[in-house]
């Protein structure tokens, strides 16, 4: 089955630095990778994502990149604010299997 | 507005004492699924289901049991609830199948088995 991995499981950035948080999958049938963002005790909501037939994604501050060569995907956070600071989940489709696979997540903290 | 609501927020029971987590949403989504998330773990699914009367098992079902009889609701059943099963759990819905579509999550429900 899907195997999710995610790097790093903190990081900390100095506002107005970029951030980035790269995620590797296994299953090669995979096509639907989508990020969310879980602010402290608040339930996780989806920032972006990007379908396999497209290699980059971008909205405002926040990029997605897809490699499916390589089976990895990365979330690009530009000119971070100390609102960024929250726990980043990405995510792979399980290929035809009906489930959504969660990396286990970065904590990224934003220093004024 | 358009939500998902878990009730209860926050729970404290004992071992061995049957609980139902209720979920429902608003929005007509067919797909409708529960997490369980864990430090160093992240989001983990236990059940889901496509339709009404249709579930599956996730990744982690043991010790869980689900039901949909109707299309907004979505209950999640701890028969004889265990202390490995303390966590915070979410319940989700999505308008696509399969995961591949926004999962619009609930709030959370904290559930601490003694």
């Amino acid at each position: 089955g899907e195997n999710v991995e995610q790097h790093p499981s903190t990081l900390s950035v100095q506002e107005g630095d970029s951030a980035v948080i790269k995620c590797t999958y296994s299953d090669s049938a995979s096509n639907y990778f989508p990020w969310y963002k879980q602010e402290l005790g608040k339930r996780p909501q989806l920032i972006i994502d990007i379908r396999s037939n497209v290699g980059e994604k971008k909205d405002q501050r926040i990029a997605v990149t897809l490699n499916k060569t390589a089976k990895h995907f990365s979330l690009h956070i530009t000119e971070t604010q100390p609102g960024d600071s929250a726990v980043y989940f990405c995510a792979a489709d399980s290929g035809g299997y009906n489930k959504l696979i969660f990396g286990a997540g970065t904590r990224l903290a934003v220093h004024p | 507005e358009a939500q998902v609501t878990q009730n209860p927020r926050y729970l404290i029971t004992v071992t061995g004492k049957k609980l139902t987590v209720t979920c429902s949403q608003n929005m007509n989504h067919e797909y409708m699924s529960w997490y369980r998330q864990d430090p160093g773990l992240g989001l983990r699914q236990i059940y889901y289901s496509m339709n009404v009367e249709v579930t599956d098992k996730g990744d982690v079902p043991e010790g869980y049991k689900v039901s949909r009889k109707e299309k907004r609701n979505f209950p999640l059943i701890l028969e004889s609830p265990s202390p490995n099963q303390t966590s915070l759990y979410f319940c989700a819905s999505s308008s696509l199948q399969g995961g591949t579509g926004e999962l619009f999550f609930g709030e959370g429900s904290r559930l601490t088995v003694l």
